[in-house]
């Protein structure tokens, strides 16, 4: 059973607009959470970051989003460009090392 | 740096057939991690090591999988005998151990169809 979730595999959005890319998980003993992109042919790379003990974390244009008590994490992009055109995975982690992927929601940002 | 690198990047085999996949990780990183990625199931970790030892194969699917680590410069992932259902992209990642949560860097994949 998959304890990361996206629920939503595509989002299409407007340039300019906000993206806001969800992810939800189920074990409570997460208490890292990152956020990976991944253009096709390319592997995933690291996009942001939160620990447990922060609600937010914001990097230019990105912020994450985290809400322990009802186990959510959200991506939001703010203006979303045609560049950030990509598939975006959330992971989580509960020690060192091992990362729990979910399954991906690829964003569409027309121009 | 020349970043995580794998190959082959494309692989085409017949079911039955023996698969090796290989990794160099970046230089100075100390932990390998092997991830397959399918439609229905995102990424999955299938095994990661520590200093060349595997310390989680947990997700290694089943005996058909293996991997090995003879250095801290080389993996492979082994699937014998290969069956049209391995057909994903498996990704090669390194990092840095330690108390910190930290990064993996991914190598592009391979993608691997059994027909």
């Amino acid at each position: 059973d998959q304890q990361v979730k996206q629920n939503s595999p595509s989002l299409s959005v407007q340039e300019g607009r906000i993206s806001i890319l969800n992810c939800d998980y189920t074990n409570s003993m997460f208490d890292y959470f990152l956020w990976y992109k991944k253009y096709p042919a390319e592997g995933p790379t690291f996009l942001i970051s939160i620990s447990s003990i922060k609600d937010k974390n914001e990097d230019g244009r990105f912020t994450v989003f985290l809400n322990k008590s009802a186990k959510h994490l959200s991506l939001h992009i703010v203006p979303s460009q045609p560049g950030d055109s990509a598939v975006y995975f959330c992971a989580a982690s509960a020690r060192a090392n091992k990362f729990y992927f979910g399954s991906g929601t690829k964003l569409n940002v027309k121009p | 740096d020349a970043g995580v690198i794998q190959s082959p990047r494309h692989e085409v085999t017949e079911m039955g057939q023996e698969v090796t996949l290989r990794c160099k990780p970046i230089s100075g990183h100390n932990s390998l991690f092997w991830y397959r990625q399918t439609m229905m199931r995102g990424l999955e970790l299938l095994i990661y090591f520590n200093n060349n030892v595997p310390i989680d194969d947990s997700g290694m699917p089943e005996d058909r999988f293996s991997a090995k680590m003879p250095n801290a410069s080389f993996s492979t992932l082994k699937i014998q005998p290969s069956e049209p259902r391995d057909s994903a992209v498996y990704f090669c990642a390194s990092s840095t151990s330690g108390r910190a949560r930290n990064e993996q860097f991914f190598g592009p994949g391979t993608r691997l169809t059994v027909l």
